[in-house]
Order: C-alpha cells, then structure tokens, then sequence
C-alpha cells in the first residue's frame, strides 16, 4: 500500500461546478494535511493546511479531513479555467515526514 | 518578505559529472527541506536542514549531500550523476524544527537534465 494515493485523474469539470479531489493515507498517526497547486512546468503552491477533523474553507477551496477514515479532500467551487493543473495532497507523518501523493490532473472545461 | 530562490533555473550535465544547486529560503525561515520530483509523480523528500544541521534524509544514495549556511540558505549536491538524476529539483523553506508539523513553500525549482 502507498503511503499517500490520490484518485487518479485527469479529472475534468465544466466551468462554475465543483470539483472534488480526495487523497487518503496509510500512517494512522499523521496529523498535518496540506493541498498544493501545481501548474505544468512550476513549483508547487500551497492552497490549504489542515490540522483538525472537519472542513476549513478558504475562498472557494475546502479541505475536508476524516481522520478516521484516513481520508481528505479539497473540493473547489465554481471551479475556473486558471484552476486547471495538478493538486497535490501532501501528510505530515507521525516520523516527521512530509510524504506527497502522485497527484491529480485538473481540467475546468470553459 | 522575500519568497524561496533557486538557482540555476535550467542546467545540463554529462552523466558521472557532479552539480551544486542552490537555495535561498523565505525571510524568517530557518528550515529548508530539498526534494526531487520526476515527471508526472509527487516529489520525494531527499533531506532537510535545520540552522545548518540535516534534520532528516529521504531514500536517497550517500552521493546526494547537502550544506546550510548561517544565514539558512542551502546546497544540494549531487556526485556522479545518473541519467535517473534527470528531474526537477526543488527547495522548500519552512519556520521551525521538524518536517511535517510546518507549512513548506516552494522555490521556482532547478530542472536538472543528465545526458
């Protein structure tokens, strides 16, 4: 099993829906979430962090975290062209590491 | 505030030759972490360094080294490169001790091609 896995893509929404990106994780014990943006050619960005069980909304973006379930997600709403690129879900592990999914390829259809 | 910096932008190497990457971090930041990122996958943690100490080292041969300075800028360094060292390599800076409890932000990335 992989450490971190992201629901493999590309993923492709209409402009103005809402697009759903999920990543879950194997280490239990991990207890920082972080989502970055990536377009083709560029270094990552960081969108969100979550800490703590629940949403945290920021804009349009969301993260979601289900500790239990092991899962997280970032939706994003009336999702835009500019969204189109590459989210990658990142988790901070109980041995201190920093561990990145593979990544989904978005694609916000005009 | 000043954001992460890498240099070169772009660099092409011979395979067995080495190169030296650079990295300053964001102002205020004392952490700087380096990872690797081939095409089409997430990157991979090769090591971090805390006020001039690694503090943490990926799955990455011993040909992979690094240096922090006083002022926490950092180098990679990479011996006896292989056509598998071909990739993006990036630098991430972050406040405090400890990979994952801190938010990290990304230099723009060196491209590194091995021919």
């Amino acid at each position: 099993q992989k450490e971190v896995e992201q629901n493999s893509g590309p993923l492709s929404v209409p402009e103005g829906a809402i697009a759903s990106l999920n990543c879950t994780y194997s280490d239990r014990g991990s207890q920082s979430f972080f989502w970055y943006r990536q377009y083709s050619g560029k270094s990552p960005e960081l969108i969100m962090s979550i800490y703590s069980n629940g949403d945290k909304e920021d804009g349009r973006f969301t993260a979601q975290l289900n500790k239990a379930s092991q899962y997280v997600s970032l939706l994003i709403r009336d999702s835009q062209p500019s969204d189109s690129a590459t989210y990658l879900c990142a988790v901070g592990t109980s041995y201190d590491k920093v561990i990145f999914g593979p990544g989904t390829s978005l694609s916000v259809i005009p | 505030e000043t954001g992460v910096t890498q240099s070169p932008t772009h660099l092409i190497k011979t395979r067995g030759q080495q190169v030296t990457l650079r990295c300053s971090s964001q102002s205020g930041h004392n952490t700087v972490s380096w990872y690797q990122q081939a095409l089409g996958q997430g990157p991979q943690f090769i090591f971090q360094y805390y006020r001039e100490e690694e503090n943490g080292r990926g799955n990455f041969p011993p040909r992979f080294s690094g240096l922090q300075f006083p002022n926490y800028s950092s180098e990679l360094n990479v011996n006896a490169l292989e056509l598998d060292d071909s990739a993006l390599y990036l630098c991430a800076s972050s406040e405090g001790q400890g990979q994952s409890s801190y938010e990290q932000y990304f230099g723009p990335g060196t491209r590194l091609t091995v021919t």
